[in-house]
């Protein structure tokens, strides 16, 4: 599976919209874009996945570049509860093993 | 349905002695996964289910570990001999697969253990 970047930090204001990047330089044309995300002592929660198109759901956005090689989660208009641990994983979408390999992600923190 | 639960929450034990989790999936859902968390870390992967079929273990699961799911429905994971090391929150995760088609892994709030 391909490596990813995300910045260790970042801050959003309460009610912006929040853009977290994700480098996956090395990505191969199977490898979906996947991000989940851990809110402070629970368990991570999945968010959202691509494989080239742009995706919403009602939750956030997920931006692909055309050469794939970077995208960027959009969290609309960011509240307090968006603060968390955010997680960009590609992997393989065989979808036969959806083993997920984690990173140190990006530590989101809302500011009233 | 409330969820995929693991009891117990927390755990702590003489280095050594051994230790026994369970994880209780979302009813129906087919695949389960065990994961290891460390402080700073994003979770590890260590196993994971189909029904009752154990299908893959990571390197990171030492043949002191050993993790059953009898009746393709709850799971345990027991850790023998625990090591300091061996302090770290396991997280149970489950997920309903059919047809090729993603579905997301629902996890648990973990167990945290912690190894005098």
């Amino acid at each position: 599976d391909a490596k990813t970047t995300q910045p260790p930090s970042m801050d959003c204001a309460e009610g912006r919209a929040a853009n977290l990047p994700c480098n996956h330089s090395t990505i191969s044309g199977n490898e979906y874009v996947y991000w989940y995300r851990q809110i402070h002592s629970q368990g991570p929660q999945y968010i959202i996945h691509g494989l080239k198109n742009n995706e919403t759901n009602e939750m956030a956005s997920l931006i692909i570049t055309e050469d794939r090689k970077s995208s960027t989660l959009i969290l609309p208009h960011a509240t307090l509860r968006d603060t968390a641990v955010y997680y960009c994983i590609v992997r393989v979408g065989d979808f036969g093993n959806e083993k997920l390999t984690f990173g140190t992600g990006t530590r989101l923190t809302i500011i009233p | 349905d409330t969820g995929v639960s693991q009891n117990p929450r927390h755990k702590i034990t003489k280095r050594g002695q051994n230790v026994t989790f369970r994880c209780d999936p979302i009813s129906e859902h087919n695949r389960l996964y065990w994961y290891r968390q460390t402080l700073g870390q994003g979770p590890e992967f260590l196993t994971y289910f189909q029904n009752e079929a154990q299908l893959e273990k990571s390197r990171l699961l030492s043949d002191r570990f050993s993790a059953e799911r009898p009746k393709g429905s709850f799971s345990t994971l027991e850790i023998q001999r625990t090591e300091q090391g061996d302090s770290a929150m396991y997280l149970c995760a489950s997920s309903f697969t059919k047809n090729s088609v993603y579905n997301e892994q629902f996890f648990g709030p973990g167990t945290r253990l912690t190894v005098l």
